[in-house]
């Protein structure tokens, strides 16, 4: 069975530019998160889809940030314009539907987002 | 204020040698408590979750962690570590009760081990 990926594993941009980040999880998948680790801090959490509906998404740090999830499976996380505060780590995490906090979250490898 | 507390952010063992990673949380009630590991381009992989019953759980990898709601904590231990174990440690924390699934994650600790 295929875990969590994401796309592109790095990406690098200037200052103002836009950035797409994508998330498939693993399938059947009902809950997908983001969350972001910026360096030497802590990974925080960004927002949550049940299917396709935002569950949470008190995560999100401003509305430079807008992620969708169309037909509940892939999601995809945009940047528009992207800031120097936006490098960091960006993790997407599924698990199944159920009690959510008790669910296994299965986190995929991370994108590594750079702005220059 | 939640919280999550990991207070070593690099920690070198030589291999065969024991291990404690500790963690502590600032939290209303009694959260649940996940240890992650992440290694080189790797996801983030669960090594063990305690949510009641047992204070001491085992986990994969011949990894355990022992809860102490007196001292709020969640430390990792191993008895004899592997050079494959070198990697990052994340302690999280998930609300207990709550619908929602966020978790609560420490800043981490490297762990770096030498042969």
């Amino acid at each position: 069975e295929a875990g969590v990926t994401q796309f592109p594993s790095h990406s690098v941009i200037e200052k103002g530019q836009t950035v797409t980040l994508r998330c498939d999880p693993i399938s059947g998948h009902d809950n997908l998160y983001w969350y972001r680790r910026v360096m030497g801090k802590e990974i925080k959490f960004l927002l949550h889809f049940v299917k396709e509906s935002k569950q949470d998404e008190s995560g999100m740090p401003n509305n430079r940030f807008l992620a969708e999830r169309t037909g509940g499976t892939y999601s995809t996380l945009k940047v528009q314009p992207a800031e120097l505060e936006d490098s960091g780590v960006y993790f997407c995490a599924s698990s199944p539907l159920g009690l959510s906090t008790k669910e296994t979250q299965y986190f995929g490898p991370g994108t590594r987002l750079l702005v220059l | 204020a939640q919280s999550v507390t990991q207070p070593d952010i690099h920690i070198t063992v030589s291999e065969g040698a024991s291990l404690e990673l500790r963690c502590n949380y600032s939290y209303g009630a009694t959260p649940y408590l996940f240890w992650y590991v992440q290694s080189p381009g790797q996801g983030l992989q669960l090594l063990l979750k305690y949510f009641s019953g047992d204070t001491l759980v085992q986990g994969i990898k011949g990894f355990e962690a022992e809860f102490k709601r007196s001292q709020s904590s969640f430390n990792l231990r191993k008895p004899s570590v592997h050079w494959s174990d070198a990697a990052e440690y994340f302690c999280a924390v998930a609300p207990r009760g709550s619908t929602l699934g966020r978790l609560y994650f420490g800043r981490g600790t490297q762990l770096t081990v030498w042969p």
